[in-house]
């Protein structure tokens, strides 16, 4: 099992563009969640999601959008990036509370 | 009241020493509280997790700390190895809400 991964690894973005961070997961979880982390600091939850077609604001959701219409993926939007965007961004999956499983993260950075 | 506060910061602490990371919560719907560990790099990943009506769980030389009247749970880290350097993120959920609710996380090295 691959468990969760994430694409791309590392990506440079000019203010304004557009990109799409893709997740699947390979354990049949039904919860899927995106967190950003900033140099040094904790986690922020950006979306969550409860199954296909379900999807849920956490703390920090604008600017992004999600859509979930697999069990497997779960692809985070960026939409006219700014330089506050700046992060690693993870995703995560879990079936049973609170047991998350991470991916390796996206390294993004908004100039 | 959603809160969970982690402290210290960060932490330097003697190859063979004891790590001590201490949390705080104000939620007493919590009912499940694990502790992350995070590699620079990486992403987190479960290290040890405790529910309410035990007051200390251990797994090797990684044991939590649970007071539940004072609302506090701490990480133990014994015998520390540089290996052991990493993030540790506290965190709490409760019940079936499967959003969890992180401490701002502790950068721990350990020197040789």
């Amino acid at each position: 099992n691959a468990g969760v991964t994430q694409t791309p690894k590392f990506r440079i973005l000019k203010i304004g563009q557009s990109m799409t961070l893709q997740c699947t997961q390979d354990m049949n979880h039904n919860y899927m969640y995106w967190y950003r982390q900033d140099p040094g600091m904790g986690l922020k939850l950006i979306y969550y999601s409860v199954g296909a077609g379900i999807t849920d604001k956490g703390e920090v959701p604008n600017g992004y959008n999600v859509s979930r219409s697999t069990t497997e993926d779960f692809p985070l939007r960026l939409e006219l990036a700014a330089p506050s965007q700046t992060s690693v961004y993870f995703c995560a999956s879990s079936s049973l509370p609170a047991v998350q499983f991470f991916g390796p993260g996206t390294r993004l950075t908004v100039l | 009241q959603q809160q969970v506060k982690q402290s210290p910061q960060s932490l330097i602490v003697q190859k063979g020493g004891i790590s001590i990371i201490n949390c705080a919560y104000e939620n007493t719907a919590f009912d499940y509280f694990p502790w992350y560990q995070q590699f620079p790099g990486k992403g987190p990943a479960l290290l040890i997790a405790i529910r309410p009506d035990v007051s200390e769980k251990k797994e090797g030389r990684f044991t939590i700390s649970f007071n539940k009247s004072a609302k506090q749970f701490s990480l133990h880290i014994m015998d520390s190895q540089p290996g052991d350097s990493a993030t540790y993120f506290c965190a709490a959920s409760r019940g079936s809400n499967y959003q969890l609710i992180w401490g701002a996380g502790t950068k721990l090295i350990i020197k040789p």
